[in-house]
């Protein structure tokens, strides 16, 4: 129950192109739902979260898509350029009172290379 | 930068030895976590500290503790360790008990001989 699939492992696009990640939950306490960018050598970083009273949040290229009733949200990135070049973690956590707060259960990652 | 400083950067020791990792919050943030990142098994979380006082807990191992101290820094010890504690250990800091955002430090590499 305290799973949160992504796919796929890996993704390959071309520059200009929309990058998409998804993520699949079991756990319905989960109500945060949080991404991560990470560099070879670097921590996480933020890039956009997300909670359930919304469908949809966009900052600039990134947005993500949430569908409370499939359990399942996604990553969309817009214009995709090689410096996005990365690994990406979609990440949950349940709400807050409870004891497991603030733990965050991530997905695999999925490894975007965008070509130039 | 996050403004979380993680020490030392790479860590190389060898079967059943002991190690302890640090960790410096953010300025202000109260809240440390410890993640474990492994190509087998992803980045898992391990414990989460709130100004001094354990939250919760995650797949943390017997062999492994951790503390917070009164400066708000935090340390992973890890004891006799296995080939298998081989990983990134990741720390990461946040304002509150309840807040969401967690900003990551860069790692410390732990490679067991």
């Amino acid at each position: 129950q305290q799973q949160v699939k992504q796919s796929p492992q890996s993704l390959i696009v071309q520059k200009g192109g929309i990058s998409i990640i998804n993520c699949a939950y079991e756990n319905t306490a989960f109500d945060y739902f949080p991404w991560y960018q990470q560099f070879p050598g670097k921590g996480p970083a933020l890039l956009i979260a997300i909670r359930p009273d919304v469908s949809e949040k966009k900052e600039g290229r990134f947005t993500i898509s949430f569908n409370k009733s499939a359990k399942q949200f996604s990553l969309h990135i817009m214009d995709s350029q090689p410096g996005d070049s990365a690994t990406y973690f979609c990440a949950a956590s349940p709400n807050a009172g409870g004891t497991s707060y603030g733990k965050l259960t991530f997905g695999q990652g999925t490894i975007l290379t965008v070509h130039p | 930068d996050s403004g979380v400083t993680q020490t030392p950067k790479h860590l190389i020791t060898a079967t059943g030895q002991r190690v302890t990792l640090r960790c410096s919050p953010r300025s202000g943030d109260l809240s440390v976590y410890w993640y474990q990142q492994s190509l087998d098994q992803g980045l898992q979380f391990l414990i989460h500290y709130y100004n001094g006082e354990e939250r919760a807990k995650g797949n943390i191992l017997e062999r492994f503790s951790a503390q917070q101290f009164p400066d708000l820094h935090s340390e992973l010890n890890l004891s006799s360790l296995e080939l298998g504690d081989s990983a990134l250990y990741f720390c990461a800091s946040s304002v509150g008990p309840i807040t969401d955002t967690q900003y990551f430090g860069p790692g410390t590499r732990l490679t067991v001989l």
